[in-house]
Parts: C-alpha cells; structure tokens; sequence
C-alpha cells in the first residue's frame, strides 16, 4: 500500500515572498505520478502541478515548481511570489499507474499581506 | 456545464437511512472517482470506474457502500444503513482517462456534505 506524508500542518508566508511545502511517500511501485492539488475555503480541488515518475526533470507552471527526489521519495512543492489567493489547504497526492490515487492530510497555507 | 458537479451539496438524514449521491462527470471522461473527506484530512479514496466498471473498489469501507456508473457517465454512490461515523464530504473526480500518461489529471467536483443524525 502506498503512504504520502506532509509534516507541515500549518505554514504561513508574506506576501511576495517563497514558500516549500514538503512531501513524502511510501510505494513499492516503479511507475506513478505525483500531484500537488489546491483546495481553497470553497473546498473544490483544483490540481496544482503534477510530475511523472519516470522524468527526471522536475516540474514547473508559473510560480510552482517541484523538487522531486525520487529515490528519496520526496516531492515538495516551491510557490514563489506567494500572493494572497495562494491562501488554501496543499495536499500532496501519489497515483498509481492502475489509476488509485492516496492523498496526504494536507498543509494549511496562509499568505499574510 | 464544463466542470463535473454533484448533487445535492448537502444531504442530511439520520441514522439508518439509505442515501444516494450523485456525481455528473465532465462530458467525454472516461475515469471517475470517488473520495471522502473528513474534516482536517486529506481525501480517502473508495472507488475508480474506467468507463461502467469498477476498476478499483479497494477503498470501500464495507459493504454498505457501493457505487454505480451503468451508462458509463454519471454515476451514484449509494450508502445503506448510514452510521454517524459516514459523515462526511464526498467528493467525486473525473478525468480523461483512468491510467498513465497525460489525461489522468483528477477534475474535482464541489463535494456533497452527508450529515448523519
């Protein structure tokens, strides 16, 4: 069975500047991917960024980006410029190639102005 | 409606009870899932159907649980003799497709908030 872990209930950054919200995980599996998704107070999930395991670069769109270190089995997500609508709960999820999907219990962002 | 939607957004009912909650997918996905979340946790995953079957039950708790997708679209969670403890949000997720490579990226619903009295 596959694990995602965030360490990091709580986090908070200013305004503008650069946050990293860990995540790791436990998989015996050799092909999956990873995702970063955003659910705001409104509570609809909306993915973030996502990364293929079996590509060694690491992932960017915009402002995210990942640092994906896959023998550690870490995937922490960088948000740069960090702006108020970056406010919501991060969850770190791991899908497996058959489709299953195990999500971490998330990390509270608060961007303070 | 481009996004996936599910009704009703909220479903209170009491201990015993039979429910039923709804999830109409983005047109043309074949993948659709099913979560609950707990307050303060991330999504638990129950049930992932490629096109009318289930491809993964894993996560159904028990066997008061069991969900349906007869036409390959929308698809009913159906939840017999609820208990307190089922309280919960279900959320409900599709995507283009089920497996690997870059159209099984997760589209959420809003959720359905169950409340059992």
């Amino acid at each position: 069975a596959q694990t995602v872990t965030q360490s990091q209930p709580e986090m908070s950054v200013q305004e503008a500047e650069t946050v990293t919200l860990s995540c790791t995980y436990d998989t015996s599996e050799s092909n999956y991917y990873l995702f970063w998704y955003k659910q705001p107070p409104s509570r609809q999930m909306i993915l973030v960024i996502r990364q293929e395991a079996y590509k060694q670069q690491n992932a960017t769109e915009n402002r995210f980006s990942v640092n994906f270190q896959k023998a550690a089995k870490s995937f922490s997500l960088k948000i740069s410029d960090s702006q108020l609508g970056d406010t919501a709960m991060y969850f770190c999820a791991f899908m497996k190639h058959g489709g299953k999907s195990t999500f971490g219990d998330g990390t509270t962002l608060t961007v303070k102005p | 409606g481009a996004g996936v939607s599910q009704t009703p957004s909220n479903k209170v009912t009491e201990k015993g009870k039979y429910v039923e909650l709804r999830c109409d997918p983005i047109s043309g996905h074949t993948a659709l899932y099913w979560y609950r979340q707990s307050l303060g946790q991330g999504p638990e995953f129950l049930i992932y159907f490629q096109g009318t079957g289930a491809a993964d039950d894993s996560g159904l708790p028990n066997d008061r649980f069991f969900a349906v997708r007869p036409e390959g679209s929308v698809s009913t969670l159906k939840i017999q003799r609820t208990e307190r403890g089922d309280s919960a949000v279900y959320l409900c997720a599709s995507s283009l497709r089920g497996r690997g490579g870059r159209n099984n990226e997760q589209f959420f619903g809003p959720g359905t908030r169950l409340t059992v009295l």
